[in-house]
């Protein structure tokens, strides 16, 4: 079967930096793509990966290693409007998104 | 409006009735979906249209039966459905080039509360 794996709940600093890990096991790969979701709000795209190595986008810089079928979202400086759940998910062969259950990541002061 | 809305954001109903929920795309996608949302798992693909034919769906139970009139408007008609249909339904939009690389925009989704 097809499985994305993301822990369910991160707690991290205002400030600090804190990543998220997702590995996933699917029928081929065609891209990943992290997502954020605010409580009672719609996900909102957040970055895409389909070759491996590290794609940076301001506090946000997002990893792929296809060989180990693995990625994760970084999370730079972190600011209280960051507290949300990550949502992580995979293109597979027939190009139909997999879905992570989502990290909810609570940023203390 | 722009984006991606969806009308109504709350609905409560019972297992007899039967109601339909709406989503329009402002965005000139080709490619529309639903998605049902349950806490703490994770998103469910429900059905997808592609240029208004529908090309996927993921063995979903019919008392849900989507409609797309047209690439911009999607229906979800519900009847008859259980308590355990109530959850988060999501409606998302792309333009899809055959590549694969294209993300969804979602809408802000209905909360469906079956009683």
């Amino acid at each position: 079967g097809q499985n994305i794996d993301q822990p369910t709940e991160m707690t991290a600093t205002e400030g600090a930096i804190v990543q998220i890990n997702c590995t996933y096991q699917t029928s081929g790969f065609n891209g990943l793509f992290w997502y954020q979701q605010h409580a009672g709000e719609a996900p909102t795209f957040l970055s895409y990966n389909v070759l491996d190595g590290l794609e940076e986008k301001g506090r946000f810089s997002s990893f792929l290693s296809r060989s180990k079928g693995y990625s994760y979202l970084l999370l730079k400086e972190l600011q209280m409007k960051d507290s949300a759940s990550y949502l992580c998910a995979v293109r597979d062969s027939n190009y139909q998104l997999i879905w992570g259950a989502g990290t909810k990541l609570i940023i203390k002061p | 409006e722009t984006g991606v809305t969806q009308t109504p954001r709350h609905l409560v109903m019972g297992m007899t009735n039967k109601k339909s929920l709406k989503c329009e795309q402002h965005l000139g996608h080709n490619a529309m979906y639903w998605y049902k949302q349950s806490a703490k798992k994770p998103l469910e693909l429900m059905f997808v249209y592609n240029f208004k034919e529908q090309t996927e769906n993921n063995s979903v139970p019919s008392r849900f039966s989507p409609e797309c009139p047209n690439s911009s408007h999607l229906f979800l008609h519900l009847h008859t459905l259980q308590p355990e249909d109530s959850a988060l339904y999501l409606c998302a939009s792309s333009q899809e080039d055959g590549q694969g690389s294209s993300e969804q925009y979602f809408g802000p989704g209905t909360r469906l509360t079956v009683t």
